[in-house]
């Protein structure tokens, strides 16, 4: 099976930066996705991760160590739309195909 | 278009009725899949279709029945369903299996009672 941790809940001040951390133990591992979901909403596609190193995308950035089961979403510059779930996600090879198992996801909550 | 679409977004239904969760994507994506979120808890896979074909069938009691009419559109029927089963369901497509990077629909948010 999977093992998937992420801190519950995190607290930022807009203009800063905050780091969310996802360990992993898996079989099978492809991948790594984070995705941002807004309260009642669908969730939406941040990164993907499939070589070890720093991927950045605007004020987002992921990072993924494979050899420790670690990676990282930094979120910089915050603003008060940031607040929301952020699910770190692990794409497994299975028989039937590759899938993704999510993690309990961080609430991240910015603040003025 | 870049959408997922799902129907009804909200539905409420006794433990006898029968009713179907409808998605759709237009973005020529061959794999579309379910998964069932409750409230604070991340989504959880339930199927997998692939080429409309069933690839994955995560252990999803029998009362949830999936079906793939055509490559555009993918259904959830619910029988008998429990209190228990209450919960936001949503649709997501990619462009096969091999590429994971999944689009969600907004869910049907389902409540049994």
């Amino acid at each position: 099976g999977q093992n998937i941790d992420q801190p519950t809940e995190m607290t930022a001040t807009e203009g800063a930066i905050v780091q969310i951390n996802c360990t992993y133990q898996t079989s099978g591992f492809n991948g790594l996705f984070w995705y941002q979901q807004h309260a009642g909403e669908a969730p939406t596609f941040l990164s993907y991760n499939v070589l070890d190193g720093l991927e950045e995308k605007g004020r987002f950035s992921s990072f993924l160590s494979r050899s420790k089961g670690y990676s990282y979403l930094l979120l910089k510059e915050l603003q008060m739309k940031d607040s929301a779930s952020y699910l770190c996600a692990v794409e497994v090879l299975t028989g039937g195909g590759n899938k993704l198992t999510f993690g309990t996801g961080t609430q991240l909550k910015v603040e003025l | 278009d870049t959408e997922v679409t799902q129907t009804p977004k909200h539905l409420v239904m006794g433990m006898t009725n029968k009713k179907s969760l409808k998605c759709e994507q237009h973005m020529g994506h061959r794999a579309m899949y379910w998964y069932k979120q409750k409230a604070k808890k991340p989504p959880e896979l339930m199927f997998v279709y692939s080429y409309e074909k069933l690839s994955i069938n995560e252990s999803v009691p029998s009362r949830f029945s999936p079906e793939c009419p055509n490559s555009s559109l993918l259904n959830l029927h619910l029988h008998a369903l429990q209190p228990e089963d209450s919960a936001l369901y949503l649709c997501a497509s990619s462009q096969d299996l091999a590429d994971n990077e999944q689009f969600f629909g907004p869910g049907t948010r389902l409540t049994v009672l």
